[in-house]
């Protein structure tokens, strides 16, 4: 069956980078795309930004632009998110979810089952 | 920017109907999609483009879309419906309705 399974939690300092990666199964990778969404404790859904998988185009939330960027490996079908200079309020948790290839305009199903991230010094 | 409203709070009683809106400037124009939200779970989807359901969804959800108000409609409610419930439009980027808590009495 469709599946996206994500890295492990992670714990990190202020300023620190952390890259959580979503391994996708059950179709053609290359055919659909990949959104990433977080959720801060007891918030709602943000979406952070689309990736194609098919060609690698991306399209980043403004706020996140220049501390995020989004990548595919097509060789192992896994996706990744990578966030730069985090703060406090980046604590949550972050999901994969599938989405169309060729924009990131439709709706996300499945998704993967969450990381969560704490940044705490 | 577009905003996207919905109720903090829906109350309904077991077996009846209850309705979730989501409120935006002309969201009629615009293809609205659903997913529900349990404790400690990800978001699943139950409504796309409006009015569709993915396989596996029960035919007690279903959506609707016109002028300022598209709405998720779940008849028959049961305890399991319990959760919290998001509409998702794009408009230059993807936005999230504030999310609504859907309660079974």
């Amino acid at each position: 069956q469709v599946q996206l399974v994500q890295s492990g939690a992670e714990v990190k300092k202020p300023g620190a980078s952390v890259k959580v990666s979503c391994k996708a199964s059950g179709y053609t990778f290359t055919s659909y795309g990949i959104s990433w969404v977080r959720q801060a404790p007891g918030q709602g859904l943000e979406w952070m930004g689309w990736i194609s998988a098919y060609n690698g185009n991306t399209n980043y939330a403004q706020k996140l632009q220049g501390r995020v960027t989004m990548t595919t490996d097509t060789s192992t079908s896994t996706a990744y998110m990578e966030l730069r200079s985090l703060r406090s309020d980046d604590t949550a948790v972050y999901y994969c979810a599938i989405t169309a290839a060729d924009h990131p305009l439709d709706w996300f199903d499945p998704w993967g089952q969450g990381t969560l991230v704490t940044v705490s010094s | 920017s577009y905003e996207l409203t919905q109720p903090l709070s829906v109350s309904v009683a077991l077996g009846q109907t209850a309705r979730i809106t989501c409120g935006g400037n002309n969201i009629g124009s615009k293809n609205v999609h659903w997913y529900q939200q349990k404790p400690g779970q990800a978001p699943v989807l139950v409504i796309y483009r409006d009015s569709n359901r993915p396989s596996g969804i029960p035919e007690r959800f279903s959506g609707s879309n016109s002028g300022n108000t598209a709405t998720l409609t779940i008849s028959r409610a049961q305890a399991g419906d319990e959760a919290d419930y998001y509409c998702q439009v794009w408009d230059s980027s993807i936005l999230f309705g504030g999310g609504t808590k859907l309660t079974v009495l």
